[in-house]
Parts: structure tokens; sequence; C-alpha cells
């Protein structure tokens, strides 16, 4: 069955670390998003890509990175620069631009201990 | 950003009853979503509607949206204990790039 395959399920990461969350989709979607979700807020875009070795700044990029290397994978860091990791991330895909429906992965908990 | 809101913040009712759940927002949009998010887990996509649409159903959702008003609602009929979830709209710009922002939800429990 196709979908996107978000790992690991739960992450933790030290103060001052890098940590990489995986996005894999095999929906052959050309649209791939990264979301933030705190408890009880909405979601937040982070970054996105549109075609593959493309990607831009969603509203809350400050402390974070990604690639797109491949049309299937686009995995996102957390780098030591975002100063409130802890929330839960969700990547999502789109056949392309306009108007197609979201399909979702399951999420990764990020944990700062 | 075009954030939709939905609104009310937290519906809670007995199962076999009606749930409605609104969405509202600012600016021209192409077309609407709603999604399912149960506790912990990702997105599910509902239904879309487009700007050019007035009402949509999916078994037992019936999706309005009135752009003069600029708000959507979502009408969840019969409801069960397995619709407890967190429901949320996405509305996307006219024009250029179509990336969905998402409001905070509605949190509904449908209790047995």
């Amino acid at each position: 069955d196709g979908g996107i395959t978000q790992s690991p399920k739960y992450l933790f990461r030290k103060e001052g670390q890098n940590v990489t969350l995986s996005c894999e989709q095999n929906l052959n979607h050309d649209a791939m998003y990264w979301y933030r979700q705190d408890p009880g807020q909405g979601l937040r875009l982070i970054y996105y890509s549109q075609i593959v070795n493309d990607f831009q700044k969603g509203d809350i990029a400050e402390g974070y990175s990604v690639s797109r290397e491949k049309k299937e994978s686009f995995p996102l860091t957390v780098t030591s620069a975002q100063k409130n990791p802890t929330a839960f991330y969700l990547c999502a895909s789109t056949p392309g631009q306009g108007g197609y429906g979201y399909t979702f992965g399951s999420g990764t908990r990020l944990t700062v201990v | 950003s075009q954030q939709g809101e939905e609104d009310p913040q937290a519906l809670s009712i007995q199962e076999g009853e009606n749930a409605t759940m609104n969405c509202s927002y600012k600016t021209s949009i192409n077309n609407l979503q709603w999604y399912r998010q149960n506790s912990g887990r990702g997105l599910v996509h509902l239904i879309l509607i487009r700007s050019n649409e007035r009402e949509k159903h999916s078994g037992r959702l019936r999706v309005t949206l009135d752009t003069s008003k600029k708000s959507s609602s979502l009408l969840i009929t019969a409801s069960r204990a397995a619709d407890t979830a967190s429901y949320f709209c996405a509305t996307g710009r006219s024009g250029g790039s179509y990336i969905p922002t998402f409001g905070r939800g509605t949190s509904l429990i449908v209790h047995p």
C-alpha cells in the first residue's frame, strides 16, 4: 500500500544535539511538507518542497534544515539552534500544486531531555 | 497566511447525535479541506470542497461552503464513539502555490 512513513515514532534529543527525522513516501508525489504541532495548537509549516532539489521556508523555519535529493525522501534536521524543539512533527505530501488533499505520515514525537 | 479557524474548540455529544463544527477564514480561497486527527496520529483527509461548490457529501459527512461569509461547516450525522478525534480545516490561497494552512481544530468527544 502506498503511503508516507515517518521514523522514528519517538525521538529524544539532548541539549545541543542535532537530530534528523525521516520522511519517505511511495506515492510518487511531487510535493512534500513538514509541519510542527504543539499541544492544543494547529499545524505550523516548517519547510516545503515542490520538486526535487528545491525547497522553501515555511512560517517557522528557524532552527530547522531540510534536503530533497530524492523524490521519495524529505528528511528534517532539528538543529541545536532550535531552542524549543519538543513537539509533534508531521510530514505530508501531495501530487503537486493546486488543490489536492494531503497525505500525512503518522508523526514523530520529539522530546528534549 | 490564511489560517482557517475552527469553532467550537471543543464539542461533546452522545452517540447517535449529529456533530457540527465550523471553519472561518479571511481571504479568497481555491478550496477548503477537512481533516481528522486521532490522538497522537497524523491527519487523515476527509473531504475537499472547491470554491465553486456549495455542498458536498461523503458517507456520514456533509460539508458546506459559503464563500460570501468565508465560512464552512462540517456535519457528522449519527455520530459514533469512533468519531472521537480533532477535526481541522485547511484553506489555500487563490493563485500561486497552494500551501494549505491549518487552524487549531475542534476536539470532538462522542460518548457511547
